[in-house]
């Protein structure tokens, strides 16, 4: 079975500053990978996916994240954070049509 | 193109009463699944269906909840009847999923339960 580790339950970032949300996953074979954003009081959204092929994605909203193998993890980045990035953000492997989540990484963006 | 489509957005209900949560997935989607959020135990999945055929229901709660979806544009998760620990998100979403495995999962806005 699938599983998500997200280790990090919340970080505060200053505006302008560079964020990086770990991600460690465990699946048997080569996962599906996702990054969802979640806004207070709305659904989630999806800001990228790894499925195959070259292991740095670009998402929306100026994120990336990098698939590494040997490491088990996908973590997501974003050189410069806005007021706006202030969310929840979930880290998903998927399998056939499930979908395992993260518990999730709060982020606080201070002015 | 319009998104995932859910309502009602929020609702509070009596203890016992009856809930119906309905949604209506992207046109063209062949996949379609409710999952649950609450703060304790993170999203959950509750049910898949493949072609409006129910695939997975191993997270059903219990009996007192059931799902149905009677064609490839509408589905409805029923809670008969509701408890205080059924308060939560309530998320459908959907996919297109080939051949190959696994599609994106479109979500929701969600259903805000809560059950008093």
């Amino acid at each position: 079975a699938q599983s998500v580790t997200q280790p990090d339950i919340h970080i505060t970032v200053s505006e302008g500053a560079s964020l990086e949300l770990r991600c460690n996953y465990s699946y048997g074979a080569t996962p599906y990978l996702f990054w969802y954003v979640q806004s207070p009081g709305q659904g989630l959204q999806l800001l990228l996916k790894y499925f195959s092929g070259d292991t740095l994605v670009q998402g929306i909203k100026g994120f990336e994240a990098e698939f590494k193998r040997s490491q088990s993890s996908f973590n997501l980045r974003k050189p410069s954070v806005h007021w706006s990035d202030a969310a929840e953000y979930f880290c998903a492997v998927g399998a056939d049509y499930k979908l395992s989540f993260g518990a999730g990484t709060t982020v606080t963006v201070r002015a | 193109d319009a998104g995932v489509i859910q309502s009602p957005r929020h609702e509070v209900t009596e203890m016992g009463q009856e809930v119906t949560l309905r949604c209506k997935p992207i046109s063209g989607h062949n996949s379609l699944f409710w999952y649950r959020q609450t703060m304790m135990r993170g999203l959950e999945l509750l049910i898949y269906f493949n072609n409006n055929v129910p695939i997975d229901d191993s997270g059903m709660p219990e009996d007192r909840f059931s799902a149905k979806m009677p064609n490839a544009s509408f589905s409805t998760l029923k809670i008969q009847p509701s408890e205080p620990r059924d308060s939560a998100v309530y998320f459908c979403a959907s996919s297109l999923v080939s051949g190959t495995g696994s599609g994106t999962i479109y979500f929701g806005e969600g259903s805000w339960l809560t059950v008093v």
